[in-house]
């Protein structure tokens, strides 16, 4: 059972913008940096937001990310058609140890 | 970075298994490799990380003991192993680069692209 709680799936027309929510249980509680990956489908998962809100260098500035406590969130604006695909959260239970969130399936209506 | 994976196994269960990831374009020895589990359909687990130059490794307690982690630096490359596979053991596992900003900011940021482990009688 994940510690971190996202929406099982979230849906918008193009154009549109989204968000997914993050949320740390209380076993989890640290309040640490909350990181997030697009995994298209049959492919590797890809860091899309590190540290909270940061972009890789390559990732279009419509995916943007935010945290406040122990809640994050991952907003894509002008929604896409190649947006459509899986999305996670995860961050750190200690040093060393990561924790994934469920994970949110975008639908592109 | 590049992190390249060997190819798909399909194993019986109580077989003996080792699937690889190989690392290329950074600092080997310096930085943390993790691996992650994704049964089909399902979500992304963390089974356990390494950092090869010191040889010192971290598991996930829902694997500990059901999985190896180790690495040759001569050939920059890491390695999962089991000793009896389970058909519980079917999943696609990745491998992915540590990337440290501070002592609880790490993130992984270049993933290889998956092996497919099938564990069927």
């Amino acid at each position: 059972q994940s510690v971190l709680t996202q929406p099982p799936s979230v849906s918008g027309t193009p154009g549109q913008r989204v968000t997914i929510s993050c949320s740390e249980s209380a076993s989890n509680i640290g309040g640490h940096p909350v990181h997030w990956f697009q995994q298209l489908p049959g492919t590797a998962p890809k860091l899309l937001i590190f540290s909270d809100d940061r972009r890789p260098s390559g990732v279009p500035d419509r995916f943007s990310g935010s945290r406040s406590g122990t809640s994050a969130s991952l907003a894509i604006s002008g929604l896409q058609s190649e947006d459509e695909a899986d999305y996670y959260c995860a961050t750190l239970r200690d040093t060393l140890t990561f924790v994934f969130g469920s994970g949110t399936r975008v639908t592109v209506l | 970075a590049q992190m390249v994976q060997s190819g798909a196994e399909v194993k019986k269960p109580g077989d003996l298994l080792k699937i690889s990831c190989q690392g290329s374009g950074y600092s080997f020895t310096s930085q943390w490799i993790a691996w992650v589990r994704q049964v089909p359909g399902k979500g992304l687990e963390w089974v356990g990380s390494i950092l090869p130059g010191e040889n010192r490794m971290r598991y996930n307690s829902s694997f500990q003991g059901q999985v190896t982690i180790s690495a040759d630096k001569s050939i920059t490359t890491t390695f999962l192993r089991w000793s009896s596979l389970r058909a519980s053991d079917t999943a696609m596992y990745y491998c992915a680069r540590v990337q440290t900003g501070s002592q609880f900011d790490r993130w992984l940021d270049s993933w290889g692209q998956g092996t497919l482990v099938i564990v069927s009688s």
